[in-house]
């Protein structure tokens, strides 16, 4: 089985200060994504990665960071937290969408729970 | 471009009911895939199906089915005799070939309730 594991469940830091989520996966999956989710918004694409050092912003990637120097980690980061980062944070990863017709299922890790006081 | 709409936000149902969670995507790609996926509130989103464009027979697993027909651009998800661990919300995702990297497009959700 897939595992995808986020650091933590539950997050609580300061405006302004600089926030690391992290995200391990175990199945040597080159794509790996973070989102995040919001009530009635449903999930957002932040940014996503399909190599090592390798990054590509989604839809919503202002305020966001991401680095990715090794296969199995990526890691999402808030430059200077602000209270609207306040959200859930969801990590997935799959395998390589080499050609279409292997379009792979993305796996997603328990999540993250971020209040930014 | 892309797009998912799940027009339910919320639905409620006692237990042993039908329901049919509808998903409604637009694409310009001719071929793509549908997926859905569950999230229990325990926060992780569970794989359930994935679907490519060209496969229009509906599945059957146990409880649960799925309804895909590409007139209507539309891919719903019916449980039958509902459970109340079958409380979460769902997600109906889309990627297509003109995606970038398989990323996918998830609509909002649809929070189903299942009452005792």
């Amino acid at each position: 089985d897939v595992k995808v594991t986020q650091s933590s469940r539950y997050l609580v830091k300061r405006t302004g200060e600089k926030v690391f989520l992290e995200c391990v996966q175990d199945m040597d999956h080159e794509n790996m994504f973070w989102y995040r989710q919001d009530p009635g918004l449903g999930l957002r694409l932040i940014y996503f990665s399909y190599d090592v050092k390798m990054k590509e912003k989604g839809d919503i990637p202002e305020g966001y960071s991401v680095s990715r120097e090794k296969k199995e980690r990526f890691s999402l980061i808030l430059e200077s937290a602000s209270t609207n980062q306040t959200s859930m944070y969801l990590c997935a990863s799959s395998r390589p969408t080499t050609s279409f017709s292997s379009n792979q299922p993305q796996h997603f890790g328990d999540g993250t729970r971020l209040s930014i006081l | 471009a892309q797009k998912v709409t799940q027009a339910q936000t919320e639905i409620s149902v006692v237990e042993k009911e039908d329901v049919t969670l509808d998903c409604v995507y637009e694409t310009r790609d001719t071929t793509y895939y549908l997926f859905w996926y569950k999230q229990p509130p325990s926060g992780e989103l569970v794989f359930l199906i994935r679907r490519n464009s060209f496969d229009e027979q509906n599945e059957i697993s146990g409880r649960y089915s799925w309804n895909f027909q590409k007139s209507t651009s539309s891919f719903n998800f019916t449980i039958t005799a509902s459970q109340v661990v079958d409380s979460a919300v769902y997600f109906c995702a889309l990627t297509g070939r003109g995606s970038t990297l398989g990323r996918l497009y998830f609509g909002r959700g649809t929070q189903l309730t299942v009452w005792p």
